[in-house]
């Protein structure tokens, strides 16, 4: 079946510091890939996609690459803000599955 | 246009009551999603529109669920006979195509709490 394996947290870190936030997934079919994330009491907004292997994803200093070797989708950012406290969700689409799949979210917290 | 919209963005109600939410899609998109949230979990699917027509339906979706999407617009999720364990907030999104590629744009949700 196609499901999304998130590294649990809350993760907290310092302004500044390196950010990695871990994604392994299984499908059926070849999905694409997406991070979503999510401000609180907002809906989930799309920060990145890739749709097929190798292809790098990045959007506002976040990156993630498609590792269809290793059927993994790490959230990267070198330097993080304040501001890029919220949860974030991983998430496949497949057309075998006709929907998003998302993982249970990683709330991050950067404190100043 | 600005996005998809959801609302009412709030509704408390009693245990047994029903309620309805509405979904606006972004114009022209073809897919329509709903999903489920509850605190510290990822949205849970529950049904999606291809234009007019439902597609599919989870599982979670009970014989209290029903929605439509008449027209191929607008989208309504109603829940009848609400019980405490339906408090979570429903989220819509709509998609302009079917590939795997297409991303889906989430509206701001729909909290409902159950007392």
């Amino acid at each position: 079946g196609n499901s999304v394996t998130q590294m649990e947290g809350p993760v907290t870190l310092s302004e500044e510091a390196f950010l990695t936030i871990n994604c392994t997934y299984t499908a059926t079919g070849y999905p694409s890939l997406f991070w979503y994330v999510q401000y609180p009491g907002e809906g989930l907004q799309l920060l990145l996609k890739a749709t097929k292997a190798d292809d790098k994803g990045s959007n506002k200093g976040f990156e993630a690459t498609y590792r269809k070797e290793t059927t993994s989708f790490h959230l990267e950012k070198g330097s993080v803000q304040v501001s890029d406290s919220a949860v974030y969700f991983c998430a496949l689409f497949t057309n075998t599955g006709n929907q998003f799949y998302f993982g249970t979210g990683t709330s991050l917290t950067v404190i100043p | 246009d600005t996005g998809v919209s959801q609302n009412p963005r709030h509704k408390i109600t009693k245990r047994g009551q029903n309620v309805t939410f509405r979904c606006d899609p972004i114009s022209e998109h073809n897919r329509l999603y709903w999903y489920r949230q509850t605190l510290g979990q990822g949205p849970e699917f529950l049904t999606y529109f291809q234009n007019e027509a439902q597609l599919e339906k989870s599982r979670l979706l009970s014989d209290r669920f029903s929605a439509e999407r008449p027209k191929g617009s607008f989208s309504t999720l109603e829940i009848q006979r609400t019980e405490q364990g339906d408090s979570a907030m429903y989220l819509c999104a709509s998609s302009p195509g079917v590939d795997a590629g297409s991303t889906i744009y989430f509206g701001e949700g729909s909290w409902l709490t159950v007392v």
